[in-house]
């Protein structure tokens, strides 16, 4: 079983749909969690970063850690054209803050 | 803006060639990190640097090696290609190694095929 569980997808919506997207651990010991989104042909970037457990909202996005039940989500409000992209959760301890383990990523598709 | 650099976007090799991968940060940072990317896998991670000429192993280090001679350089090396190593490589740098600037900045990727 691997760590970091991810629907791969793909996942398409109309534009304006509200997108969930999710990942399931089996580590406990995570506390840093993170979402990348990559683009085609780019390299990864941070979308969002959270500690431990709970909410946190940046615009149209809000990442959501329940570490009760090992389950983290990303939520996409309003989804453009410009958010098709693959969606990359990423975790780790805190003893290894930079050694991250990735989800395998959810591919998402906004069409017009 | 930080800039990670991978020399070469695309690759291939035959079996048994020793492959170089170069990556350049401009933001004089730290930490350099070598990923494979696979379907379905993810990003794992292969080698990983703290500081100039300091290297350890990540999760999938076999068949791979690094080099870092200087703070905004690491090297990726295949001693002897093989068709499993055919890849996207990523490279990424971070300030730090906490929450505070541990963000990893990663490069475009390099897509290996060894026939």
């Amino acid at each position: 079983q691997k760590e970091v569980e991810q629907d791969p997808g793909p996942l398409s919506v109309p534009e304006g749909a509200i997108v969930s997207l999710n990942c399931t651990y089996s580590n406990s010991a995570f506390q840093y969690f993170m979402w990348y989104r990559q683009y085609s042909r780019k390299g990864p970037e941070l979308l969002m970063y959270t500690y431990s457990s709970g909410n946190k909202e940046d615009g149209r996005f809000t990442a959501q850690v329940d570490k009760s039940s090992k389950y983290i989500s990303l939520f996409i409000r309003d989804s453009q054209p410009s958010d098709s992209a693959t969606y990359l959760c990423a975790m780790s301890d805190s003893g290894g803050y930079n050694k991250l383990i990735f989800g395998a990523g959810t591919r998402l598709a906004v069409h017009p | 803006d930080v800039k990670v650099t991978q020399s070469s976007r695309y690759l291939v090799k035959r079996t048994g060639e020793k492959v170089f991968l170069e990556c350049v940060q401009d933001m004089d940072h730290e930490n350099m990190f070598w990923y494979r990317q696979d379907p379905g896998l993810g990003l794992r991670l292969i080698y990983f640097s703290y500081d100039v000429k300091m290297k350890e192993k990540g999760d999938i280090p076999e068949g791979y090696s690094v080099s870092r001679e200087k703070k905004e350089r690491f090297s990726l090396i295949l001693e002897s290609a093989s068709t499993n190593q055919t890849s996207m490589y990523l490279c990424a740098s971070s300030l730090t190694s906490g929450p505070e600037g541990g963000e990893l900045f990663f490069g475009e990727g390099s897509r290996l095929t060894v026939l």
